[in-house]
This record gives C-alpha cells, structure tokens and sequence, in this order.
C-alpha cells in the first residue's frame, strides 16, 4: 500500500500558482519525497525530489515541512500543459521499488 | 538523446495467446523496472532488473508472468496463457545506479495491452 496521502483531484486557474499538498505521517529520516507527473496517455514523468531540505528546479519547487510528515509541491505558473495525474512516492534511498498511490488529478481552467 | 522505448504502443490478443512486450532502456542505464498500471490507479511494480540479473521479481503476479534481459540493455515481459484482468497499460522505467540522476526512473510511453 502507499505510504503516502494526496487530495483525489484539485483545481487551478491558468497563469496561477499550484500548492499540491502530500502527507507521509510514516516516514523515516532516510526516506526521500519523490514527485512524478503522469500527462494523459503518457508514462509518468519526474518532477522533483527531496529529503529534508527544500528544493527548486526548472519545473517546480518542493517544499518539505519540518518534521518531514507533509510536503507540497509548488507549480509556479501553471499552464494547460500541467494537467496531470501527480503522483507523491516516499522511498528510501535504496529502495528502487516506489510504491505509487492514485495521485492527484490537477485541472487546469483556462 | 533517446528516451526509453516500448514496443509495440499497443497490443490486442485473445485469452489464452501468449505475448511479448519490449523495452529498450536509455543507453547506459544498468537499472531498469516494470511496472502495470490499471486504469485510474497508479503504476504497480513488477520486477527490477540491475544489469542482467532480476534483482527483484516480487511484483509478478504469478508464474504466468516472466521477464528476461539477456545482454542488461533491451527488456522483455512475457506472458503466458493470457487473461482479460492482464489487459492494463505495462510500462518501462530505467534509470543509472549511480550520479545525481541515481533516484530518478525515466518512463516509457508503455504498452496497452488488451485482452479480449
């Protein structure tokens, strides 16, 4: 089972930012964060990840709570091409197997 | 460069048939996994292979259900005797064992398959 929780589905504004909310209540200090995207019809796709600290890249931005049992994930201008499935995966460094929950629908309103 | 590869994008079969789906990794990627993802679900893990060894196959749902990476680049998922709760999309992931890239899979398109 996934060890993670996210909302089934969430809606935006085009041209907006994006606050994607994940709990892990259950993770360790070893387990990393891990966002992935997946557009229709596509293979998932990595957004960014994480371990304590917050991260920036050119896609998003994660923010990780201090006691490591939430974190967001930060669209900063969402546009139509955002709609997807995004998906929230905690995992230890080693641990190749990412357990996938069923995500979050992100809708974007033009 | 060329991302990961899956072939055919989709496939049809009869209950019963036997089918091959494959996968061609981003060159020099050791690792690579499969996953089986049901409509509005997310990917399930199947097996993962470093190299040309299955690390790990627990994810295969039964003894139908085999997988083979002969020389560590190009993967095939076999399955036997199909069935129509095998119809699902299967995708490929891979990724390199070591670099900043280490925790990243990188996905194929998948392959549809159905089982009619």
């Amino acid at each position: 089972d996934a060890k993670t929780t996210q909302p089934n589905s969430m809606e935006s504004n085009e041209e907006e930012p994006v606050h994607l909310p994940c709990n892990h209540s259950t993770i360790s200090g070893t387990d990393y964060i891990h966002w992935y995207r997946q557009l229709p019809s596509q293979g998932p796709e990595y957004v960014i990840h994480g371990l304590t600290s917050n991260v920036n890249n050119r896609m998003a931005s994660l923010a990780i709570a201090e006691d490591r049992k939430s974190s967001t994930l930060i669209l900063h201008r969402a546009t139509l091409r955002d709609a997807a499935v995004y998906y929230c995966i905690q995992s230890t460094d080693s641990n190749y197997q990412l357990i996938w929950g069923a995500g979050t629908k992100l809708i974007i309103k033009p | 460069g060329a991302g990961v590869s899956q072939t055919p994008s989709n496939k049809v079969t009869e209950k019963g048939k036997y089918v091959e789906l494959r996968c061609d990794p981003i060159s020099g990627h050791t690792a690579l996994y499969w996953y089986r993802q049901s409509l509005g679900q997310g990917p399930e893990f199947l097996i993962y292979f470093q190299g040309t060894g299955a690390a790990d196959d627990s994810g295969l749902p039964n003894d139908r259900f085999f997988a083979v990476r002969p020389e560590g680049s190009v993967s095939t998922l076999k399955i036997q005797r199909t069935e129509r709760g095998d119809s699902a999309v299967y995708l490929c992931a891979s990724s390199p064992l070591s670099g900043l890239a280490k925790n990243i899979q990188y996905f194929g398109a998948g392959t549809r398959l159905s089982v009619l």
